[in-house]
């Protein structure tokens, strides 16, 4: 419905466990981003990507790696997390620079780290 | 100093009435606005974006104030199906960053 789609809905990890978020846009823009929206805080930006090159790195700790294979696929790979790290994960994608171009959001995956 | 700042309310309204959302922000190069709604575990979806002329759209009506660095939105006739979380976002557009408020939460009541 909104052209961007993220898989798994719902992901219950371990701290030891090794998993990964996908998102993919049918919109045809040239920049994704992944944010973070822990309870009562703002949408937190964690990773951008723009024509495939990761432009933006928020100082997200390196048990999250991004990967951006082509401009419509986006992965966010976790390993190791803590229990904070528990938050609903939105990837976005726009149509990079330009006056006015809005984001647009996947349905989110909602992460809980045991 | 956070990039946008919002009343998070909550804002409770009987229906019918008219209320109005206030944001700020802290970049003067910042170049788009925008307002999202988001519902209760769901994704942000963009409500309206905002024109340096200020805008409307049906009830809603943004409104823009460079000089003060200063956001509106103004809901008009609230109706039930209002009640959400409404997002305050800005864009630098000098790189692809959106930031965005906490968000101020609105619940109308019959």
């Amino acid at each position: 419905e909104t052209g961007v789609t993220q898989t798994p809905r719902h992901l219950v990890m371990g701290m030891t466990n090794k998993k990964s978020l996908k998102c993919e846009q049918h919109l045809g823009h040239n920049a994704m981003y992944w944010y973070k929206q822990s309870a009562k805080k703002p949408l937190e930006l964690m990773f951008v990507y723009s024509l495939e090159e990761r432009v933006e790195n928020n100082s997200v700790p390196s048990r999250f790696s991004p990967e951006c294979p082509n401009s419509s696929h986006l992965f966010l790979h976790l390993h190791t997390l803590q229990p904070e790290d528990s938050a609903l994960y939105l990837c976005a994608s726009s149509q990079g620079r330009g006056v006015n171009t809005e984001a647009f959001f996947g349905q989110g995956t909602r992460l809980t780290v045991v | 100093r956070k990039e946008v700042e919002q009343d998070p309310g909550p804002f409770n309204v009987p229906e019918g009435a008219t209320v109005a959302f206030n944001c700020t922000y802290s970049n003067s190069a910042s170049q788009s606005f925008f307002w999202y709604r988001q519902d209760c575990r769901k994704e942000p979806k963009l409500l309206m974006s905002v024109y340096s002329s200020g805008n409307e759209d049906g009830r809603f009506t943004a409104q823009l104030n460079r000089a003060s660095q200063y956001i509106s939105l103004l809901i008009r006739d609230s109706k039930l199906s209002d009640s959400a979380t409404y997002l305050c976002v800005v864009n630098l557009n000098t790189g692809n960053q959106f930031y965005f408020g906490t968000g101020t939460s609105l619940t109308v009541i019959p």
